[in-house]
């Protein structure tokens, strides 16, 4: 289980915002060393699209004021300064137990 | 350009059958599996089951198996899911993806609205 917060996330532009995902499980694979863990932003009538893989590297295309950070259980979505643009909602995803995939509630980053 | 263009939206009664299908273009398609996800309205994402294109291995979701079919067609770059039984909470959007290298799914596809009602 993935249980993310906050739900819901009202930011001012220009404004730091922060997101936490917490695993029930460790999503940390012994076997390759690496660690199960996505975001994915769903920006209002589109489809997700990747942000970061593996905890904290970046997707193609992915503005550097996204990141991530955190290990085994404990994960963090950092947005250094929020744009318009940054609105929808933010999911983390595990896939832990390949090729299953299991995503937080997300959260619903909004605009003051 | 790498993408993955989904059918168009479905109506089905309670009880019918609705399948889905999903082209993938600008990668090898044998290479990457595919997932399927579903979103109800207004709510989260649901993973559904994941295909391997090269052999058509499958894997489905416990809450679903018995109720889904998911294939492929390699020689048009096509994936296709089924769902049977269908009842009103399968009302959703229902989207493909391509498992990459790194394992996370990317791209998706624009989503496959499936309407159930009688």
């Amino acid at each position: 289980v993935l249980t993310q917060t906050p739900l819901s996330l009202p930011v001012t532009p220009g404004e730091p915002a922060s997101i936490s995902c917490r695993s029930s499980q460790s999503l940390l694979n012994p076997d390759d060393g690496k660690t199960s863990l996505d975001w994915y932003l769903q920006r209002p009538g589109q489809s997700p699209q990747l942000l970061i893989y593996l905890v904290s590297y970046r997707a193609s295309g992915v503005p550097d004021r996204f990141s991530g950070s955190g290990s085994e259980t404990d994960f963090t979505l950092k947005i250094s300064r929020v744009e318009a643009e940054d609105v929808g909602v933010y999911y983390c995803m595990q896939r832990v137990e390949f090729p299953s995939l299991t995503f937080g509630q997300g959260t619903r980053l909004e605009i003051k | 350009q790498l993408q993955l263009v989904q059918s168009g939206a479905e109506v089905r009664r309670p009880g019918a059958s609705v399948m889905v299908s999903c082209k993938a273009s600008g990668y090898t398609f044998k290479h990457h599996g595919i997932s399927w996800v579903r979103q109800a309205p207004g709510l989260g994402l649901e993973w559904m089951g994941w295909i391997r294109p090269d052999n058509g291995n499958t894997k489905y979701a416990l809450s679903f198996q018995g109720r889904v079919s998911m294939t492929r067609d390699t020689s048009r770059s096509m994936a296709y899911m089924e769902l049977r039984s269908l009842r009103s909470d399968d009302t959703a959007v229902y989207f493909c993806a391509r498992v990459a290298y790194t394992g996370a799914v990317d791209p998706w596809g624009q989503g496959t609205l499936v309407i159930v009602s009688s």
